[in-house]
């Protein structure tokens, strides 16, 4: 199994809009509405963001959406804020009881 | 409110096994209809889902440890637990005990704060 492929690094300003890509294939992403986002902060343990492509747990801002097209998922942050910098990382239900995570993003606040 | 704690050795010696603990509290392994996991990380890498498993004992592990990975429960404890074997330099990481959320969709909404595990040549 191979680990979904998500940009090493990503920045915005304050109050500006980023989006994080998660590409994997049609046996998961593409073929399983089972997409999650996790944030993490250095020394933290991580942080459900996103489940099921789109939906956000309680607790986590509507600054926060997912979506996905064809094999590929993306996280959008908008309204951009210092505390959002963080590492970020997409997974993917990938059929059999298998799960894959991608690399991870690294959010940097400028 | 949830809580999940990870125990166990900090170093391992490399062909031995890791056995790691994962105290369940605020709430009941067997009364829930939630999985139980464990995900680690190694050291400035990314997230590698090991395996689930239910009160019942059912398991569910990755493909690529599968042969050196046993995850067990024990409900009169509230714990869960992690054993693998024949560990190598590859396997230092920060383990991580999880909750899955209902659903069965593999997503994992309440975290333990991670134990590091160091094998050692």
């Amino acid at each position: 199994q191979s680990a979904l492929t998500q940009p090493p690094s990503a920045s915005g300003s304050p109050g500006q809009s980023v989006t994080i890509s998660c590409t994997g294939t049609s046996s998961d992403v593409g073929d399983y509405n089972y997409v999650s986002w996790y944030q993490q902060h250095p020394g933290k343990a991580p942080k459900l963001m996103i489940y099921e492509v789109t939906k956000r747990p309680s607790g986590v801002p509507d600054r926060f959406s997912g979506s996905k097209s064809g094999n590929t998922a993306s996280l959008t942050v908008s309204g951009l804020q210092d505390e959002d910098e963080a590492d970020y990382y997409c997974s993917s239900y990938a059929g059999s009881k298998n799960l894959v995570f991608g690399g991870g993003t690294k959010l940097t606040v400028l | 409110q949830l809580q999940l704690q990870e125990s166990g050795p900090g170093l391992v010696k490399s062909s031995e096994t890791l056995s790691l603990s994962c105290s369940v509290s605020g709430g009941s392994i067997s009364r829930s209809s939630h999985y139980w996991v464990w995900i680690r990380q190694p050291p400035g890498k990314g997230l590698e889902w090991i395996g689930n498993i239910f009160y019942s004992g059912t398991t569910y592990y990755n493909p690529t440890l599968k042969s050196r990975v046993t995850i067990a429960v024990d409900t009169s404890k509230n714990q869960f637990f992690l054993n693998l074997t024949s560990v190598t330099a590859a396997d230092t990481a920060v383990y991580y005990c999880a909750r899955d959320r209902l659903g069965g969709d593999f997503s994992f909404d309440n975290w333990g704060q991670g134990t590091l595990v160091i094998v050692s040549s």
